[in-house]
């Protein structure tokens, strides 16, 4: 079946820009999450959506970012007046269905390269 | 707040040298451990998985890992690398909170 999928691959965005980033899961997965790979470095953890349930959004670096998740699918990722420090790759990856507290792996998508000029 | 190290950044060898990378987290509870691969070009994949039972996994592509619970360790290991395991690799580690928490990746170049 289809992966994780995420549009646009690629983004160029002038600095003070707001942008979207669309990430779609397998279907049928329930959680879905989101993380930022800047250069260099590991996956940083940004918000995390399980079923109906409130989101995670622990991870979110500033109030500039915000994410939703529409009918338990598709989820967009929201930067509002970017910077140059949000140049990075924005992974989301989805998982099924949780059992017991212990967590399925994760399926990751291409990811979004965003870069802030 | 649980953390993951992978102490080596960047590792270069040759074809069919043994190949040990180290991942040490910071969590005293119970916890499930994954090696991702990303290579050039492609997605993040699930290289391995330790949830319970025996601590030596058996991965893909001849690639394992050990679990020691008293080190807090889960180093990746393979007998004899090839030029196509040239990759990052990233530990991850699953306390059950929340999401992965991934180390900062080992970048692995293996020469012909």
């Amino acid at each position: 079946g289809a992966g994780v999928s995420q549009s646009p691959s690629n983004k160029v965005t002038e600095k003070g820009k707001d942008v979207e980033l669309r990430c779609d899961p397998i279907s049928g997965h329930t959680a879905l999450y989101w993380y930022r790979q800047s250069l260099g470095q590991g996956l940083e953890f940004l918000i995390y959506f399980q079923g109906n349930s409130a989101p995670d959004k622990s991870g979110l670096p500033s109030d500039r970012f915000s994410a939703e998740r529409t009918g338990g699918s598709v989820s967009t990722l929201t930067i509002q007046r970017t910077q140059q420090e949000d140049s990075a790759v924005y992974l989301c990856a989805s998982s099924p269905r949780t059992s017991g507290g212990i967590r399925n792996e994760q399926f990751f998508g291409p990811g979004t390269r965003l870069t802030v000029l | 707040a649980q953390s993951v190290s992978q102490h080596n950044h960047h590792v270069i060898l040759s074809e069919a040298a043994s190949l040990e990378l180290g991942c040490n987290y910071s969590y005293g509870g119970t916890v499930n451990l994954f090696w991702y691969v990303q290579y050039p070009g492609q997605h993040l994949q699930l290289l391995l998985k330790y949830f319970s039972g025996d601590p030596l996994v058996k991965g893909i592509k001849g690639f394992e890992a050990e679990f020691i619970k008293s080190k807090f360790s889960f180093n990746l290991r393979k007998p004899s690398v090839q030029w196509s395991d040239t990759a990052e690799y990233f530990c991850a580690v699953d306390t059950g909170r929340r999401a992965l928490t991934f180390g900062s990746g080992t970048r692995l170049q293996v020469q012909p």
